[in-house]
């Protein structure tokens, strides 16, 4: 069955330091890869998106993710963390044919103090 | 601007009396979506409709309904909440025009059974 797995529950930094969160899949087929956030008390909102092209995508506020197909991975990150991206973030992939099914991960909050 | 809204926003029932959710969007998606998201979980889907065309997933309950009069609206029934069925609601909703889409959503209905 699709999964995607999200292996940092609770992730706390320091603002300016450099953020990577994990996001594996486990379908073999072609993807669409998602990044979305939810800041304290707000929707989800997207972030970035794959669909295919360049595996680097860069998203809103400064994130950027890889596709690593090899790898069936899909890292989020950002160079330099800031107090207000402290939110809950969900993966998501959706297989590109077939069922429309969105899948998620179960998220990583990330903390960030001033 | 263009969105998903969703109403309420909280939303307290009894145990065993009927509910509603209500979703509307302003996007002239023909897509419309419902997550159930448990706390510390990821959303997990529970059905959508493809223009009038209902898909419901293989493991939604059958207390769990889904009405769509029109293209900007959709409703959640539940029919005989339970102590379990408290949980965010998330609307969403997409363009689906080939393989590849991407989806919106709204704030959440936030359900508290009692």
């Amino acid at each position: 069955a699709q999964s995607v797995s999200q292996h940092n529950h609770h992730v706390i930094l320091s603002e300016a330091a450099s953020l990577e969160l994990g996001c594996n899949y486990s379908y073999g087929g072609t993807v669409n890869l998602f990044w979305y956030v939810q800041y304290p008390g707000q929707h989800l909102q997207l972030l970035l998106k794959y669909f295919s092209g360049d595996p680097l995508v860069k998203g809103i506020k400064g994130f950027e993710a890889e596709f690593i197909k090899s790898k069936f991975s899909f890292n989020l990150r950002k160079p330099s963390v800031q107090w207000s991206d402290t939110a809950e973030y969900f993966c998501a992939v959706k297989k590109q044919t077939g069922a429309n099914n969105l899948f998620f991960g179960t998220g990583t909050r990330l903390t960030v103090i001033p | 601007d263009a969105m998903v809204i969703q109403n309420p926003r909280y939303q307290v029932t009894q145990f065993g009396k009927p509910v509603t959710l209500s979703c509307s969007q302003t996007l002239n998606h023909n897509v419309m979506y419902w997550y159930q998201q448990k706390s510390s979980q990821a959303p997990k889907l529970l059905f959508h409709y493809y223009d009038k065309d209902f898909n419901n997933e293989a493991d939604t309950p059958d207390n769990f309904q889904s009405r769509r009069p029109n293209t900007s609206f959709c409703f959640l029934d539940i029919r005989s909440p339970g102590l379990g069925d408290a949980a965010m609601y998330l609307c969403a909703t997409s363009r689906r025009t080939g393989g590849s889409e991407t989806q919106y959503f709204g704030p959440g209905t936030r359900l508290l059974v009692l």
